[in-house]
């Protein structure tokens, strides 16, 4: 079957880097994407990563290995504003999103 | 910037109640997808439509139906609401298949509650 799995919660400390990870199992692989969805709000794109490496946009990054089925979502100098839910989500051969049930990270001062 | 709107933030029916959420996208998408979000879940698709008039299951289209007569467009309807559909729905829209092209832009959520 299908199947992402991420943590449901994550607690850090304002300026401090949080790293979120995510594994997936899918039939075929299309890329692997992050969305940040803030309590009440839509979700909105935060990356996209079909190669295996590491991609960078600012304070936040995002790792994959297609290898072992995994990716990581990296946010630096944490900010109040980045208390949000993050949710992984897997694009199998036929171009449907597996979603994971979302982190809900934390952010104390 | 990409718009996805849903007509509705808030509605609350009652159990038999024939229900329409309503999605307007302004950058002529070719994809419009209709998602429940349910604590503790993933984002579950009920349809999508890949151009006017065509539309596919999702994973849960049970009790659900959809229309896109026009391509900025996607209508969802519960035919008879019933409690077990209280929920979240999301509509988002991408460009197209692909690379790049499949990133969703969402709407802001209809929060509907069935009594």
């Amino acid at each position: 079957g299908q199947n992402i799995d991420q943590p449901t919660e994550m607690t850090a400390t304002e300026g401090a880097i949080v790293q979120i990870n995510c594994t997936y199992q899918t039939s075929g692989f299309n890329g692997l994407f992050w969305y940040q969805q803030h309590a009440g709000e839509a979700p909105t794109f935060l990356s996209y990563n079909v190669l295996d490496g590491l991609e960078e946009k600012g304070r936040f990054s995002s790792f994959l290995s297609r290898s072992k089925g995994y990716s990581y979502l990296l946010l630096k100098e944490l900010q109040m504003k980045d208390s949000a839910s993050y949710l992984c989500a897997a694009m199998d051969s036929n171009y449907q999103l597996i979603w994971g049930a979302g982190t809900k990270l934390i952010i104390k001062p | 910037d990409v718009k996805v709107t849903q007509s509705s933030r808030y509605l609350v029916k009652r159990t038999g109640e024939k229900v329409f959420l309503e999605c307007v996208q302004d950058m002529d998408h070719e994809n419009m997808f209709w998602y429940r979000q349910d604590p503790g879940l993933g984002l579950r698709l009920i349809y999508f439509s890949y151009d006017v008039k065509m539309k596919e299951k999702g994973d849960i289209p049970e009790g659900y139906s959809v229309s896109r007569e026009k391509k900025e467009r996607f209508s969802l309807i519960l035919e008879s609401a019933s409690t077990n559909q209280t929920s979240m729905y999301l509509c988002a829209s991408s460009l197209g298949w692909g690379s790049g092209a499949n990133v969703l832009t969402f709407g802001a959520g209809s929060r509907l509650t069935v009594l």
